[in-house]
C-alpha cells in the first residue's frame, strides 16, 4: 500500500529556532495536510495544501506542496515550548482506498525552553 | 461545539473480555473513521464509514467490529480482547469525500489489555 515516509522521527531544539520536517511518498498525492498532537490529545489540522508547489501559513507556520506532487514541507519559525507535540503528515490520492488519508508516524517536538 | 467525542477515555480490560468504544459527531459529517495509535506507528486505519448503515474495513481489521446505525454514530467493538489490541484509539469525521478538508479527530480512548 502506499506508504509516506517522514523525517526526522525526533527532534530536540532549543526555544527560538527554526524547525524544518518533511514528508515523501513513492506515489503522487493529490492532497497534503498536516496535524499537530498535543499530548494526551487527538491530532488537529494546521495547513492543508491542494495544489503542486503551494505554500501556505498559518502563522509561524509554513507548508509547502512539492512540485512533483510526491512530497511535503512543514516549518516553523522561532519555535516556542508550545510548539511541543508530534507532528503529522497526510496525504491523499482521490483515485484510492476510498480517499482515506494516508498518515506519515510522526516527527515529535521538543522544545526546551 | 463538542465536535468529536469519544467514550470511555480510559478502559482496562482483560483478556478475553468484550467493550465497545462510542463515537459521536454533531457536525452531521458523512465519513467516519476508527484509527489506532501506537508507538513509532502512526496512526493506523481500522475501519471506516461513508454514511449511515455503511462500514468498510482498513488496514488493521483483524479483532474489531464497527457499527454505523446512526449518522451522528460510530461504534467499535473488541468482541474477546488481546494484550496486542493495547493502544491509543482515535475517532474522526469530515465533511467530504475522503476526508479532502481533513479530518476532526475525537480525543482518544486510552485502552489496556491486561
Amino acid at each position: 500500500g502506499q506508504q509516506l515516509n517522514q523525517s526526522p522521527q525526533s527532534m530536540f531544539i532549543q526555544e527560538g529556532e527554526d524547525v524544518s520536517m518533511n514528508c515523501t511518498s513513492s506515489s503522487i498525492f493529490n492532497t497534503w495536510l498536516w496535524y499537530k498532537q498535543e499530548p494526551g490529545e487527538g491530532p488537529v489540522l494546521l495547513i492543508a495544501l491542494y495544489k503542486a508547489g503551494e505554500l501556505t501559513s498559518n502563522g509561524r507556520l509554513t507548508a509547502q506542496f512539492g512540485i512533483t506532487r510526491k512530497d511535503s514541507f512543514l516549518n516553523i519559525s522561532a519555535s516556542i515550548p508550545s510548539d511541543v507535540g508530534i507532528y503529522f503528515c497526510a496525504g491523499l490520492n482521490y483515485g484510492g482506498s476510498q480517499g482515506n488519508l494516508i498518515f506519515g508516524k510522526g516527527t515529535k517536538l521538543s522544545v526546551k525552553p | 461545539n463538542a465536535g468529536v467525542t469519544q467514550t470511555p477515555k480510559f478502559r482496562v480490560l482483560k483478556t478475553g473480555q468484550s467493550m465497545t468504544l462510542l463515537c459521536a459527531q454533531d457536525m452531521n459529517h458523512e465519513y467516519m473513521y476508527w484509527y489506532r495509535q501506537d508507538p513509532g506507528m502512526g496512526l493506523r486505519l481500522i475501519h471506516y464509514s461513508v454514511g449511515e448503515g455503511t462500514t468498510a474495513k482498513g488496514e488493521v481489521p483483524d479483532g474489531y467490529n464497527v457499527s454505523r446505525l446512526k449518522k451522528q454514530n460510530f461504534l467499535l467493538g473488541l468482541e474477546s480482547a488481546a494484550p496486542s489490541q493495547t493502544s491509543v484509539y482515535f475517532c474522526a469525521s469530515s465533511y467530504g469525500a475522503g476526508g479532502l478538508r481533513g479530518y476532526t479527530f475525537g480525543s482518544g480512548t486510552r485502552l489496556t489489555v491486561v
